[in-house]
């Protein structure tokens, strides 16, 4: 699987876009864009994914470049509970298999009121 | 509410004890995993059921056995364990087989310490 590097640490306004940047320099063709994220004392929670599309649900956007080396998600109004830790994971799909996702150290992404 | 309950949420037990952590899922799934996040570590994955049969078993030490009855619950059973698996121990669960793509479904967790 493609290595991903993320930030270590962002900040964030209460209400603002918060934009959270990926780079995957050696993604590969077959290979997808997910992100999760952790809030404190929880378990990881699935935020969306995408190929080579830009991607929107209730959650988030993600953007991906047209070379795929890096991508961005963005929260549109950030809220206090979107503090957490964002990870951002590249992987082909398993076709009938099971997910075997490498979680790295992700972002902490504090938002401030 | 998470579809993946995990009891208990905390566990302190010494390292001669022998004890089990639970996870149960109510989301229809058929593939169920433990993970373990130690301090300032991402997280590792540990073990992976698909239809009940476990399909990875990541170089975990032996005093870690997992085991899954059936396919909405997973137990991991712990006995002589060292001070350095204290650790959130997550399990997760998916469902293998669907066309597009199955996010992986987290408890909330269980906060081992050894002593």
């Amino acid at each position: 699987d493609a290595k991903t590097t993320q930030p270590t640490s962002m900040d964030c306004a209460e209400g603002r876009a918060a934009n959270l940047p990926c780079n995957h320099s050696t993604i590969s063709g077959n290979e997808y864009v997910y992100w999760y994220r952790q809030i404190h004392s929880q378990g990881p929670q699935y935020i969306i994914h995408g190929l080579k599309n830009n991607e929107t649900n209730e959650m988030a956007s993600l953007i991906i470049t047209e070379d795929r080396k890096s991508s961005t998600l963005i929260l549109p109004h950030a809220t206090l509970r979107d503090t957490a830790v964002y990870y951002c994971i590249v992987r082909a799909t398993t076709q009938g298999g099971s997910e075997k996702l490498v979680f790295g150290k992700g972002t902490k992404l504090t938002v401030n009121p | 509410e998470t579809g993946v309950t995990q009891t208990p949420r905390h566990l302190v037990m010494g390292m001669t004890n022998k004890k089990s952590l639970k996870c149960e899922q109510h989301l229809g799934h058929n593939a169920m995993y433990w993970y373990k996040q130690s301090a300032k570590k991402p997280l590792e994955l540990m073990f992976v059921y698909s239809l009940e049969e476990r399909v990875e078993n990541n170089s975990v030490p032996s005093r870690f056995s997992p085991e899954c009855p059936n396919s909405s619950h997973l137990f991991l059973h712990l006995h002589t364990l060292q001070p350095e698996d204290s650790a959130l121990y997550l399990c997760a669960s998916s469902q293998d087989g669907t066309r597009g793509y199955s996010p992986l479904h987290f408890g909330n967790g269980t906060r081992l310490t050894v002593t």
